[in-house]
């Protein structure tokens, strides 16, 4: 266990439909990190916060967002959802995100179809 | 800007024989390079890292890699196979996103799917 909390599990949903996924990090890590996997593309980092304020953006579509919360919990914003949007969605957490030393504990998923 | 090849996206040993995964990177910075397991249905696990210091890092159940600087490579390695150790294993190397970033991410390979063969 990695002490990283993702909730739900699985989501099932329609096209055109909006999703919210939610991340609780390990306790005392400030940074938040949101993780795209699909059998195509692989694992694809999605956007980073740190201690509330976005830190860095990789591949995410403007149809997504998130935001961290004071209590450092995160959530990610999908919208617009389309069928190429069904994936695993896993959110990892560090203790800074400002040291390439800083490891980062994975949360176990949510799986989002997309009908 | 950093990126990774694993070579093989499925490899299958006996139960007993030598497990060997391999990791190239490429990055612009010093490396800081990280192996994860995945296990059907779960999230990555973290298996060993290599920041600075010994270039022969020791991780869980057994694993290790080794990072050599004049191959780019970190390959993952196990002397005796166990059934257990079927899942898919990610190599990632972290740096900034961009140049100047105050930040710092994890740039995954494909990952390599482990099967164990009884």
């Amino acid at each position: 266990d990695s002490g990283v909390t993702q909730t739900p599990k699985h989501l099932i949903t329609a096209t055109g439909q909006r999703v919210t996924l939610r991340c609780s990090p390990r306790s005392g890590d400030l940074s938040v990190y949101w993780y795209q996997q699909s059998l195509d593309q692989g694992l694809q980092f999605l956007i980073q916060y740190y201690n509330g304020e976005e830190r860095a953006k990789g591949n995410i579509l403007e149809r997504f967002s998130a935001q961290q919360f004071p209590d450092l919990h995160s959530e990610l914003n999908l919208s617009s959802l389309e069928l190429g949007d069904s994936a695993l969605y896993f959110c990892a957490s560090s203790v800074t995100g400002a040291s390439s030393t800083d490891t980062q504990y994975f949360g176990p998923g949510t799986r989002l179809t997309v009908l | 800007a950093q990126s990774v090849t694993q070579l093989g996206s499925h490899v299958s040993v006996s139960e007993g024989a030598l497990v060997l995964l391999r990791c190239n990177y490429s990055s612009s910075v010093p490396p800081y390079l990280f192996w994860y397991v995945q296990y059907p249905n779960q999230g990555l696990q973290l298996l060993l890292k290599y920041t600075t210091g010994a270039t022969l890092v020791k991780g869980i159940n057994g694993f290790e890699a080794e990072f050599k600087k004049s191959e780019t490579s970190f390959h993952l390695t196990k002397p005796s196979a166990h059934m257990s150790d079927a899942a898919e294993y990610f190599c990632a190397v972290s740096g900034p996103l961009y140049s100047g970033a105050g930040s710092y991410q994890l740039t995954f390979g494909k990952g390599t799917k482990l099967s164990v063969i009884p």
